[in-house]
């Protein structure tokens, strides 16, 4: 069945460095997400991606995120000038269609931490 | 708001047994979607079962059922004839049919399965 895969799994980063955190969803899937968890907190919701553009973000979102769909494949996060309370787990979803019962289909995460 | 609650952080059963995760939600809407969503250790989350608010018939997923209480907000987990395989994190989601796409998710409940 297919999968979708994030990379890397762990990525350690000094405090005001850039990271892209990458994700391949489900080839024929068209809606994209990130979330992140915080450690001994909820999954919380980061941004949704259609058709090469935000169709909604969080509160969390702010100008240190970015997201991209650089090519057929890829879908990426990128976080300009890391916090320490960056350190979290991200996850990548990916679903076919939007909204009511679709579920989405989660990566393994990646694992920020954030010196 | 929209809030989900799991009060229980870690849960263990024996093999072959029952056991009952719960999860309570906080919600003025009327039409919804509930889901659980297992996490195995490193490994992607997965949907388990998924429950419409509009239906009052209790989903079943082989060992898996609901029981939901739209009154009282709660949407528990059985997970029935407990295999070694069901060890992992359980997390509670839900969605409205208005807001897009994103789920909003209870902090998990670990689950151990003891031989």
């Amino acid at each position: 069945e297919p999968e979708v895969t994030q990379t890397p799994s762990h990525q350690v980063t000094q405090m005001g460095q850039e990271v892209i955190l990458r994700c391949v969803p489900i080839s024929n899937h068209l809606y994209f997400y990130w979330y992140r968890q915080i450690l001994g907190q909820k999954v919380e919701f980061l941004v949704s991606f259609y058709n090469n553009e935000i169709s909604e973000k969080s509160e969390i979102f702010d100008d240190q995120f970015s997201v991209e769909r650089p090519d057929g494949s890829n879908f990426t996060l990128k976080i300009r000038s890391t916090k320490l309370e960056d350190s979290a787990m991200y996850f990548c979803a990916s679903s076919r269609t939007s909204g009511g019962k679709e579920t989405q289909y989660f990566g393994p995460g990646t694992r920020l931490l954030v010196l | 708001a929209q809030t989900v609650t799991q009060s229980q952080p870690e849960m263990s059963v024996q093999e072959a047994e029952t056991v009952t995760l719960s999860c309570t939600y906080d919600t003025s809407e009327s039409d919804y979607y509930l889901f659980w969503y297992k996490q195995p250790p490193s490994r992607q989350m997965i949907l388990v079962i998924r429950q419409e608010a509009y239906k009052q018939q209790n989903a079943t997923e082989n060992r898996f059922s609901v029981n939901f209480q739209k009154a009282a907000k709660s949407f528990s987990l059985k997970i029935s004839d407990s295999q070694l395989g069901d060890a992992a994190m359980y997390f509670c989601a839900y969605r409205t049919s208005n807001t897009g796409n994103q789920f909003y998710f209870g902090t998990g409940t670990s689950l151990t399965v003891i031989p």
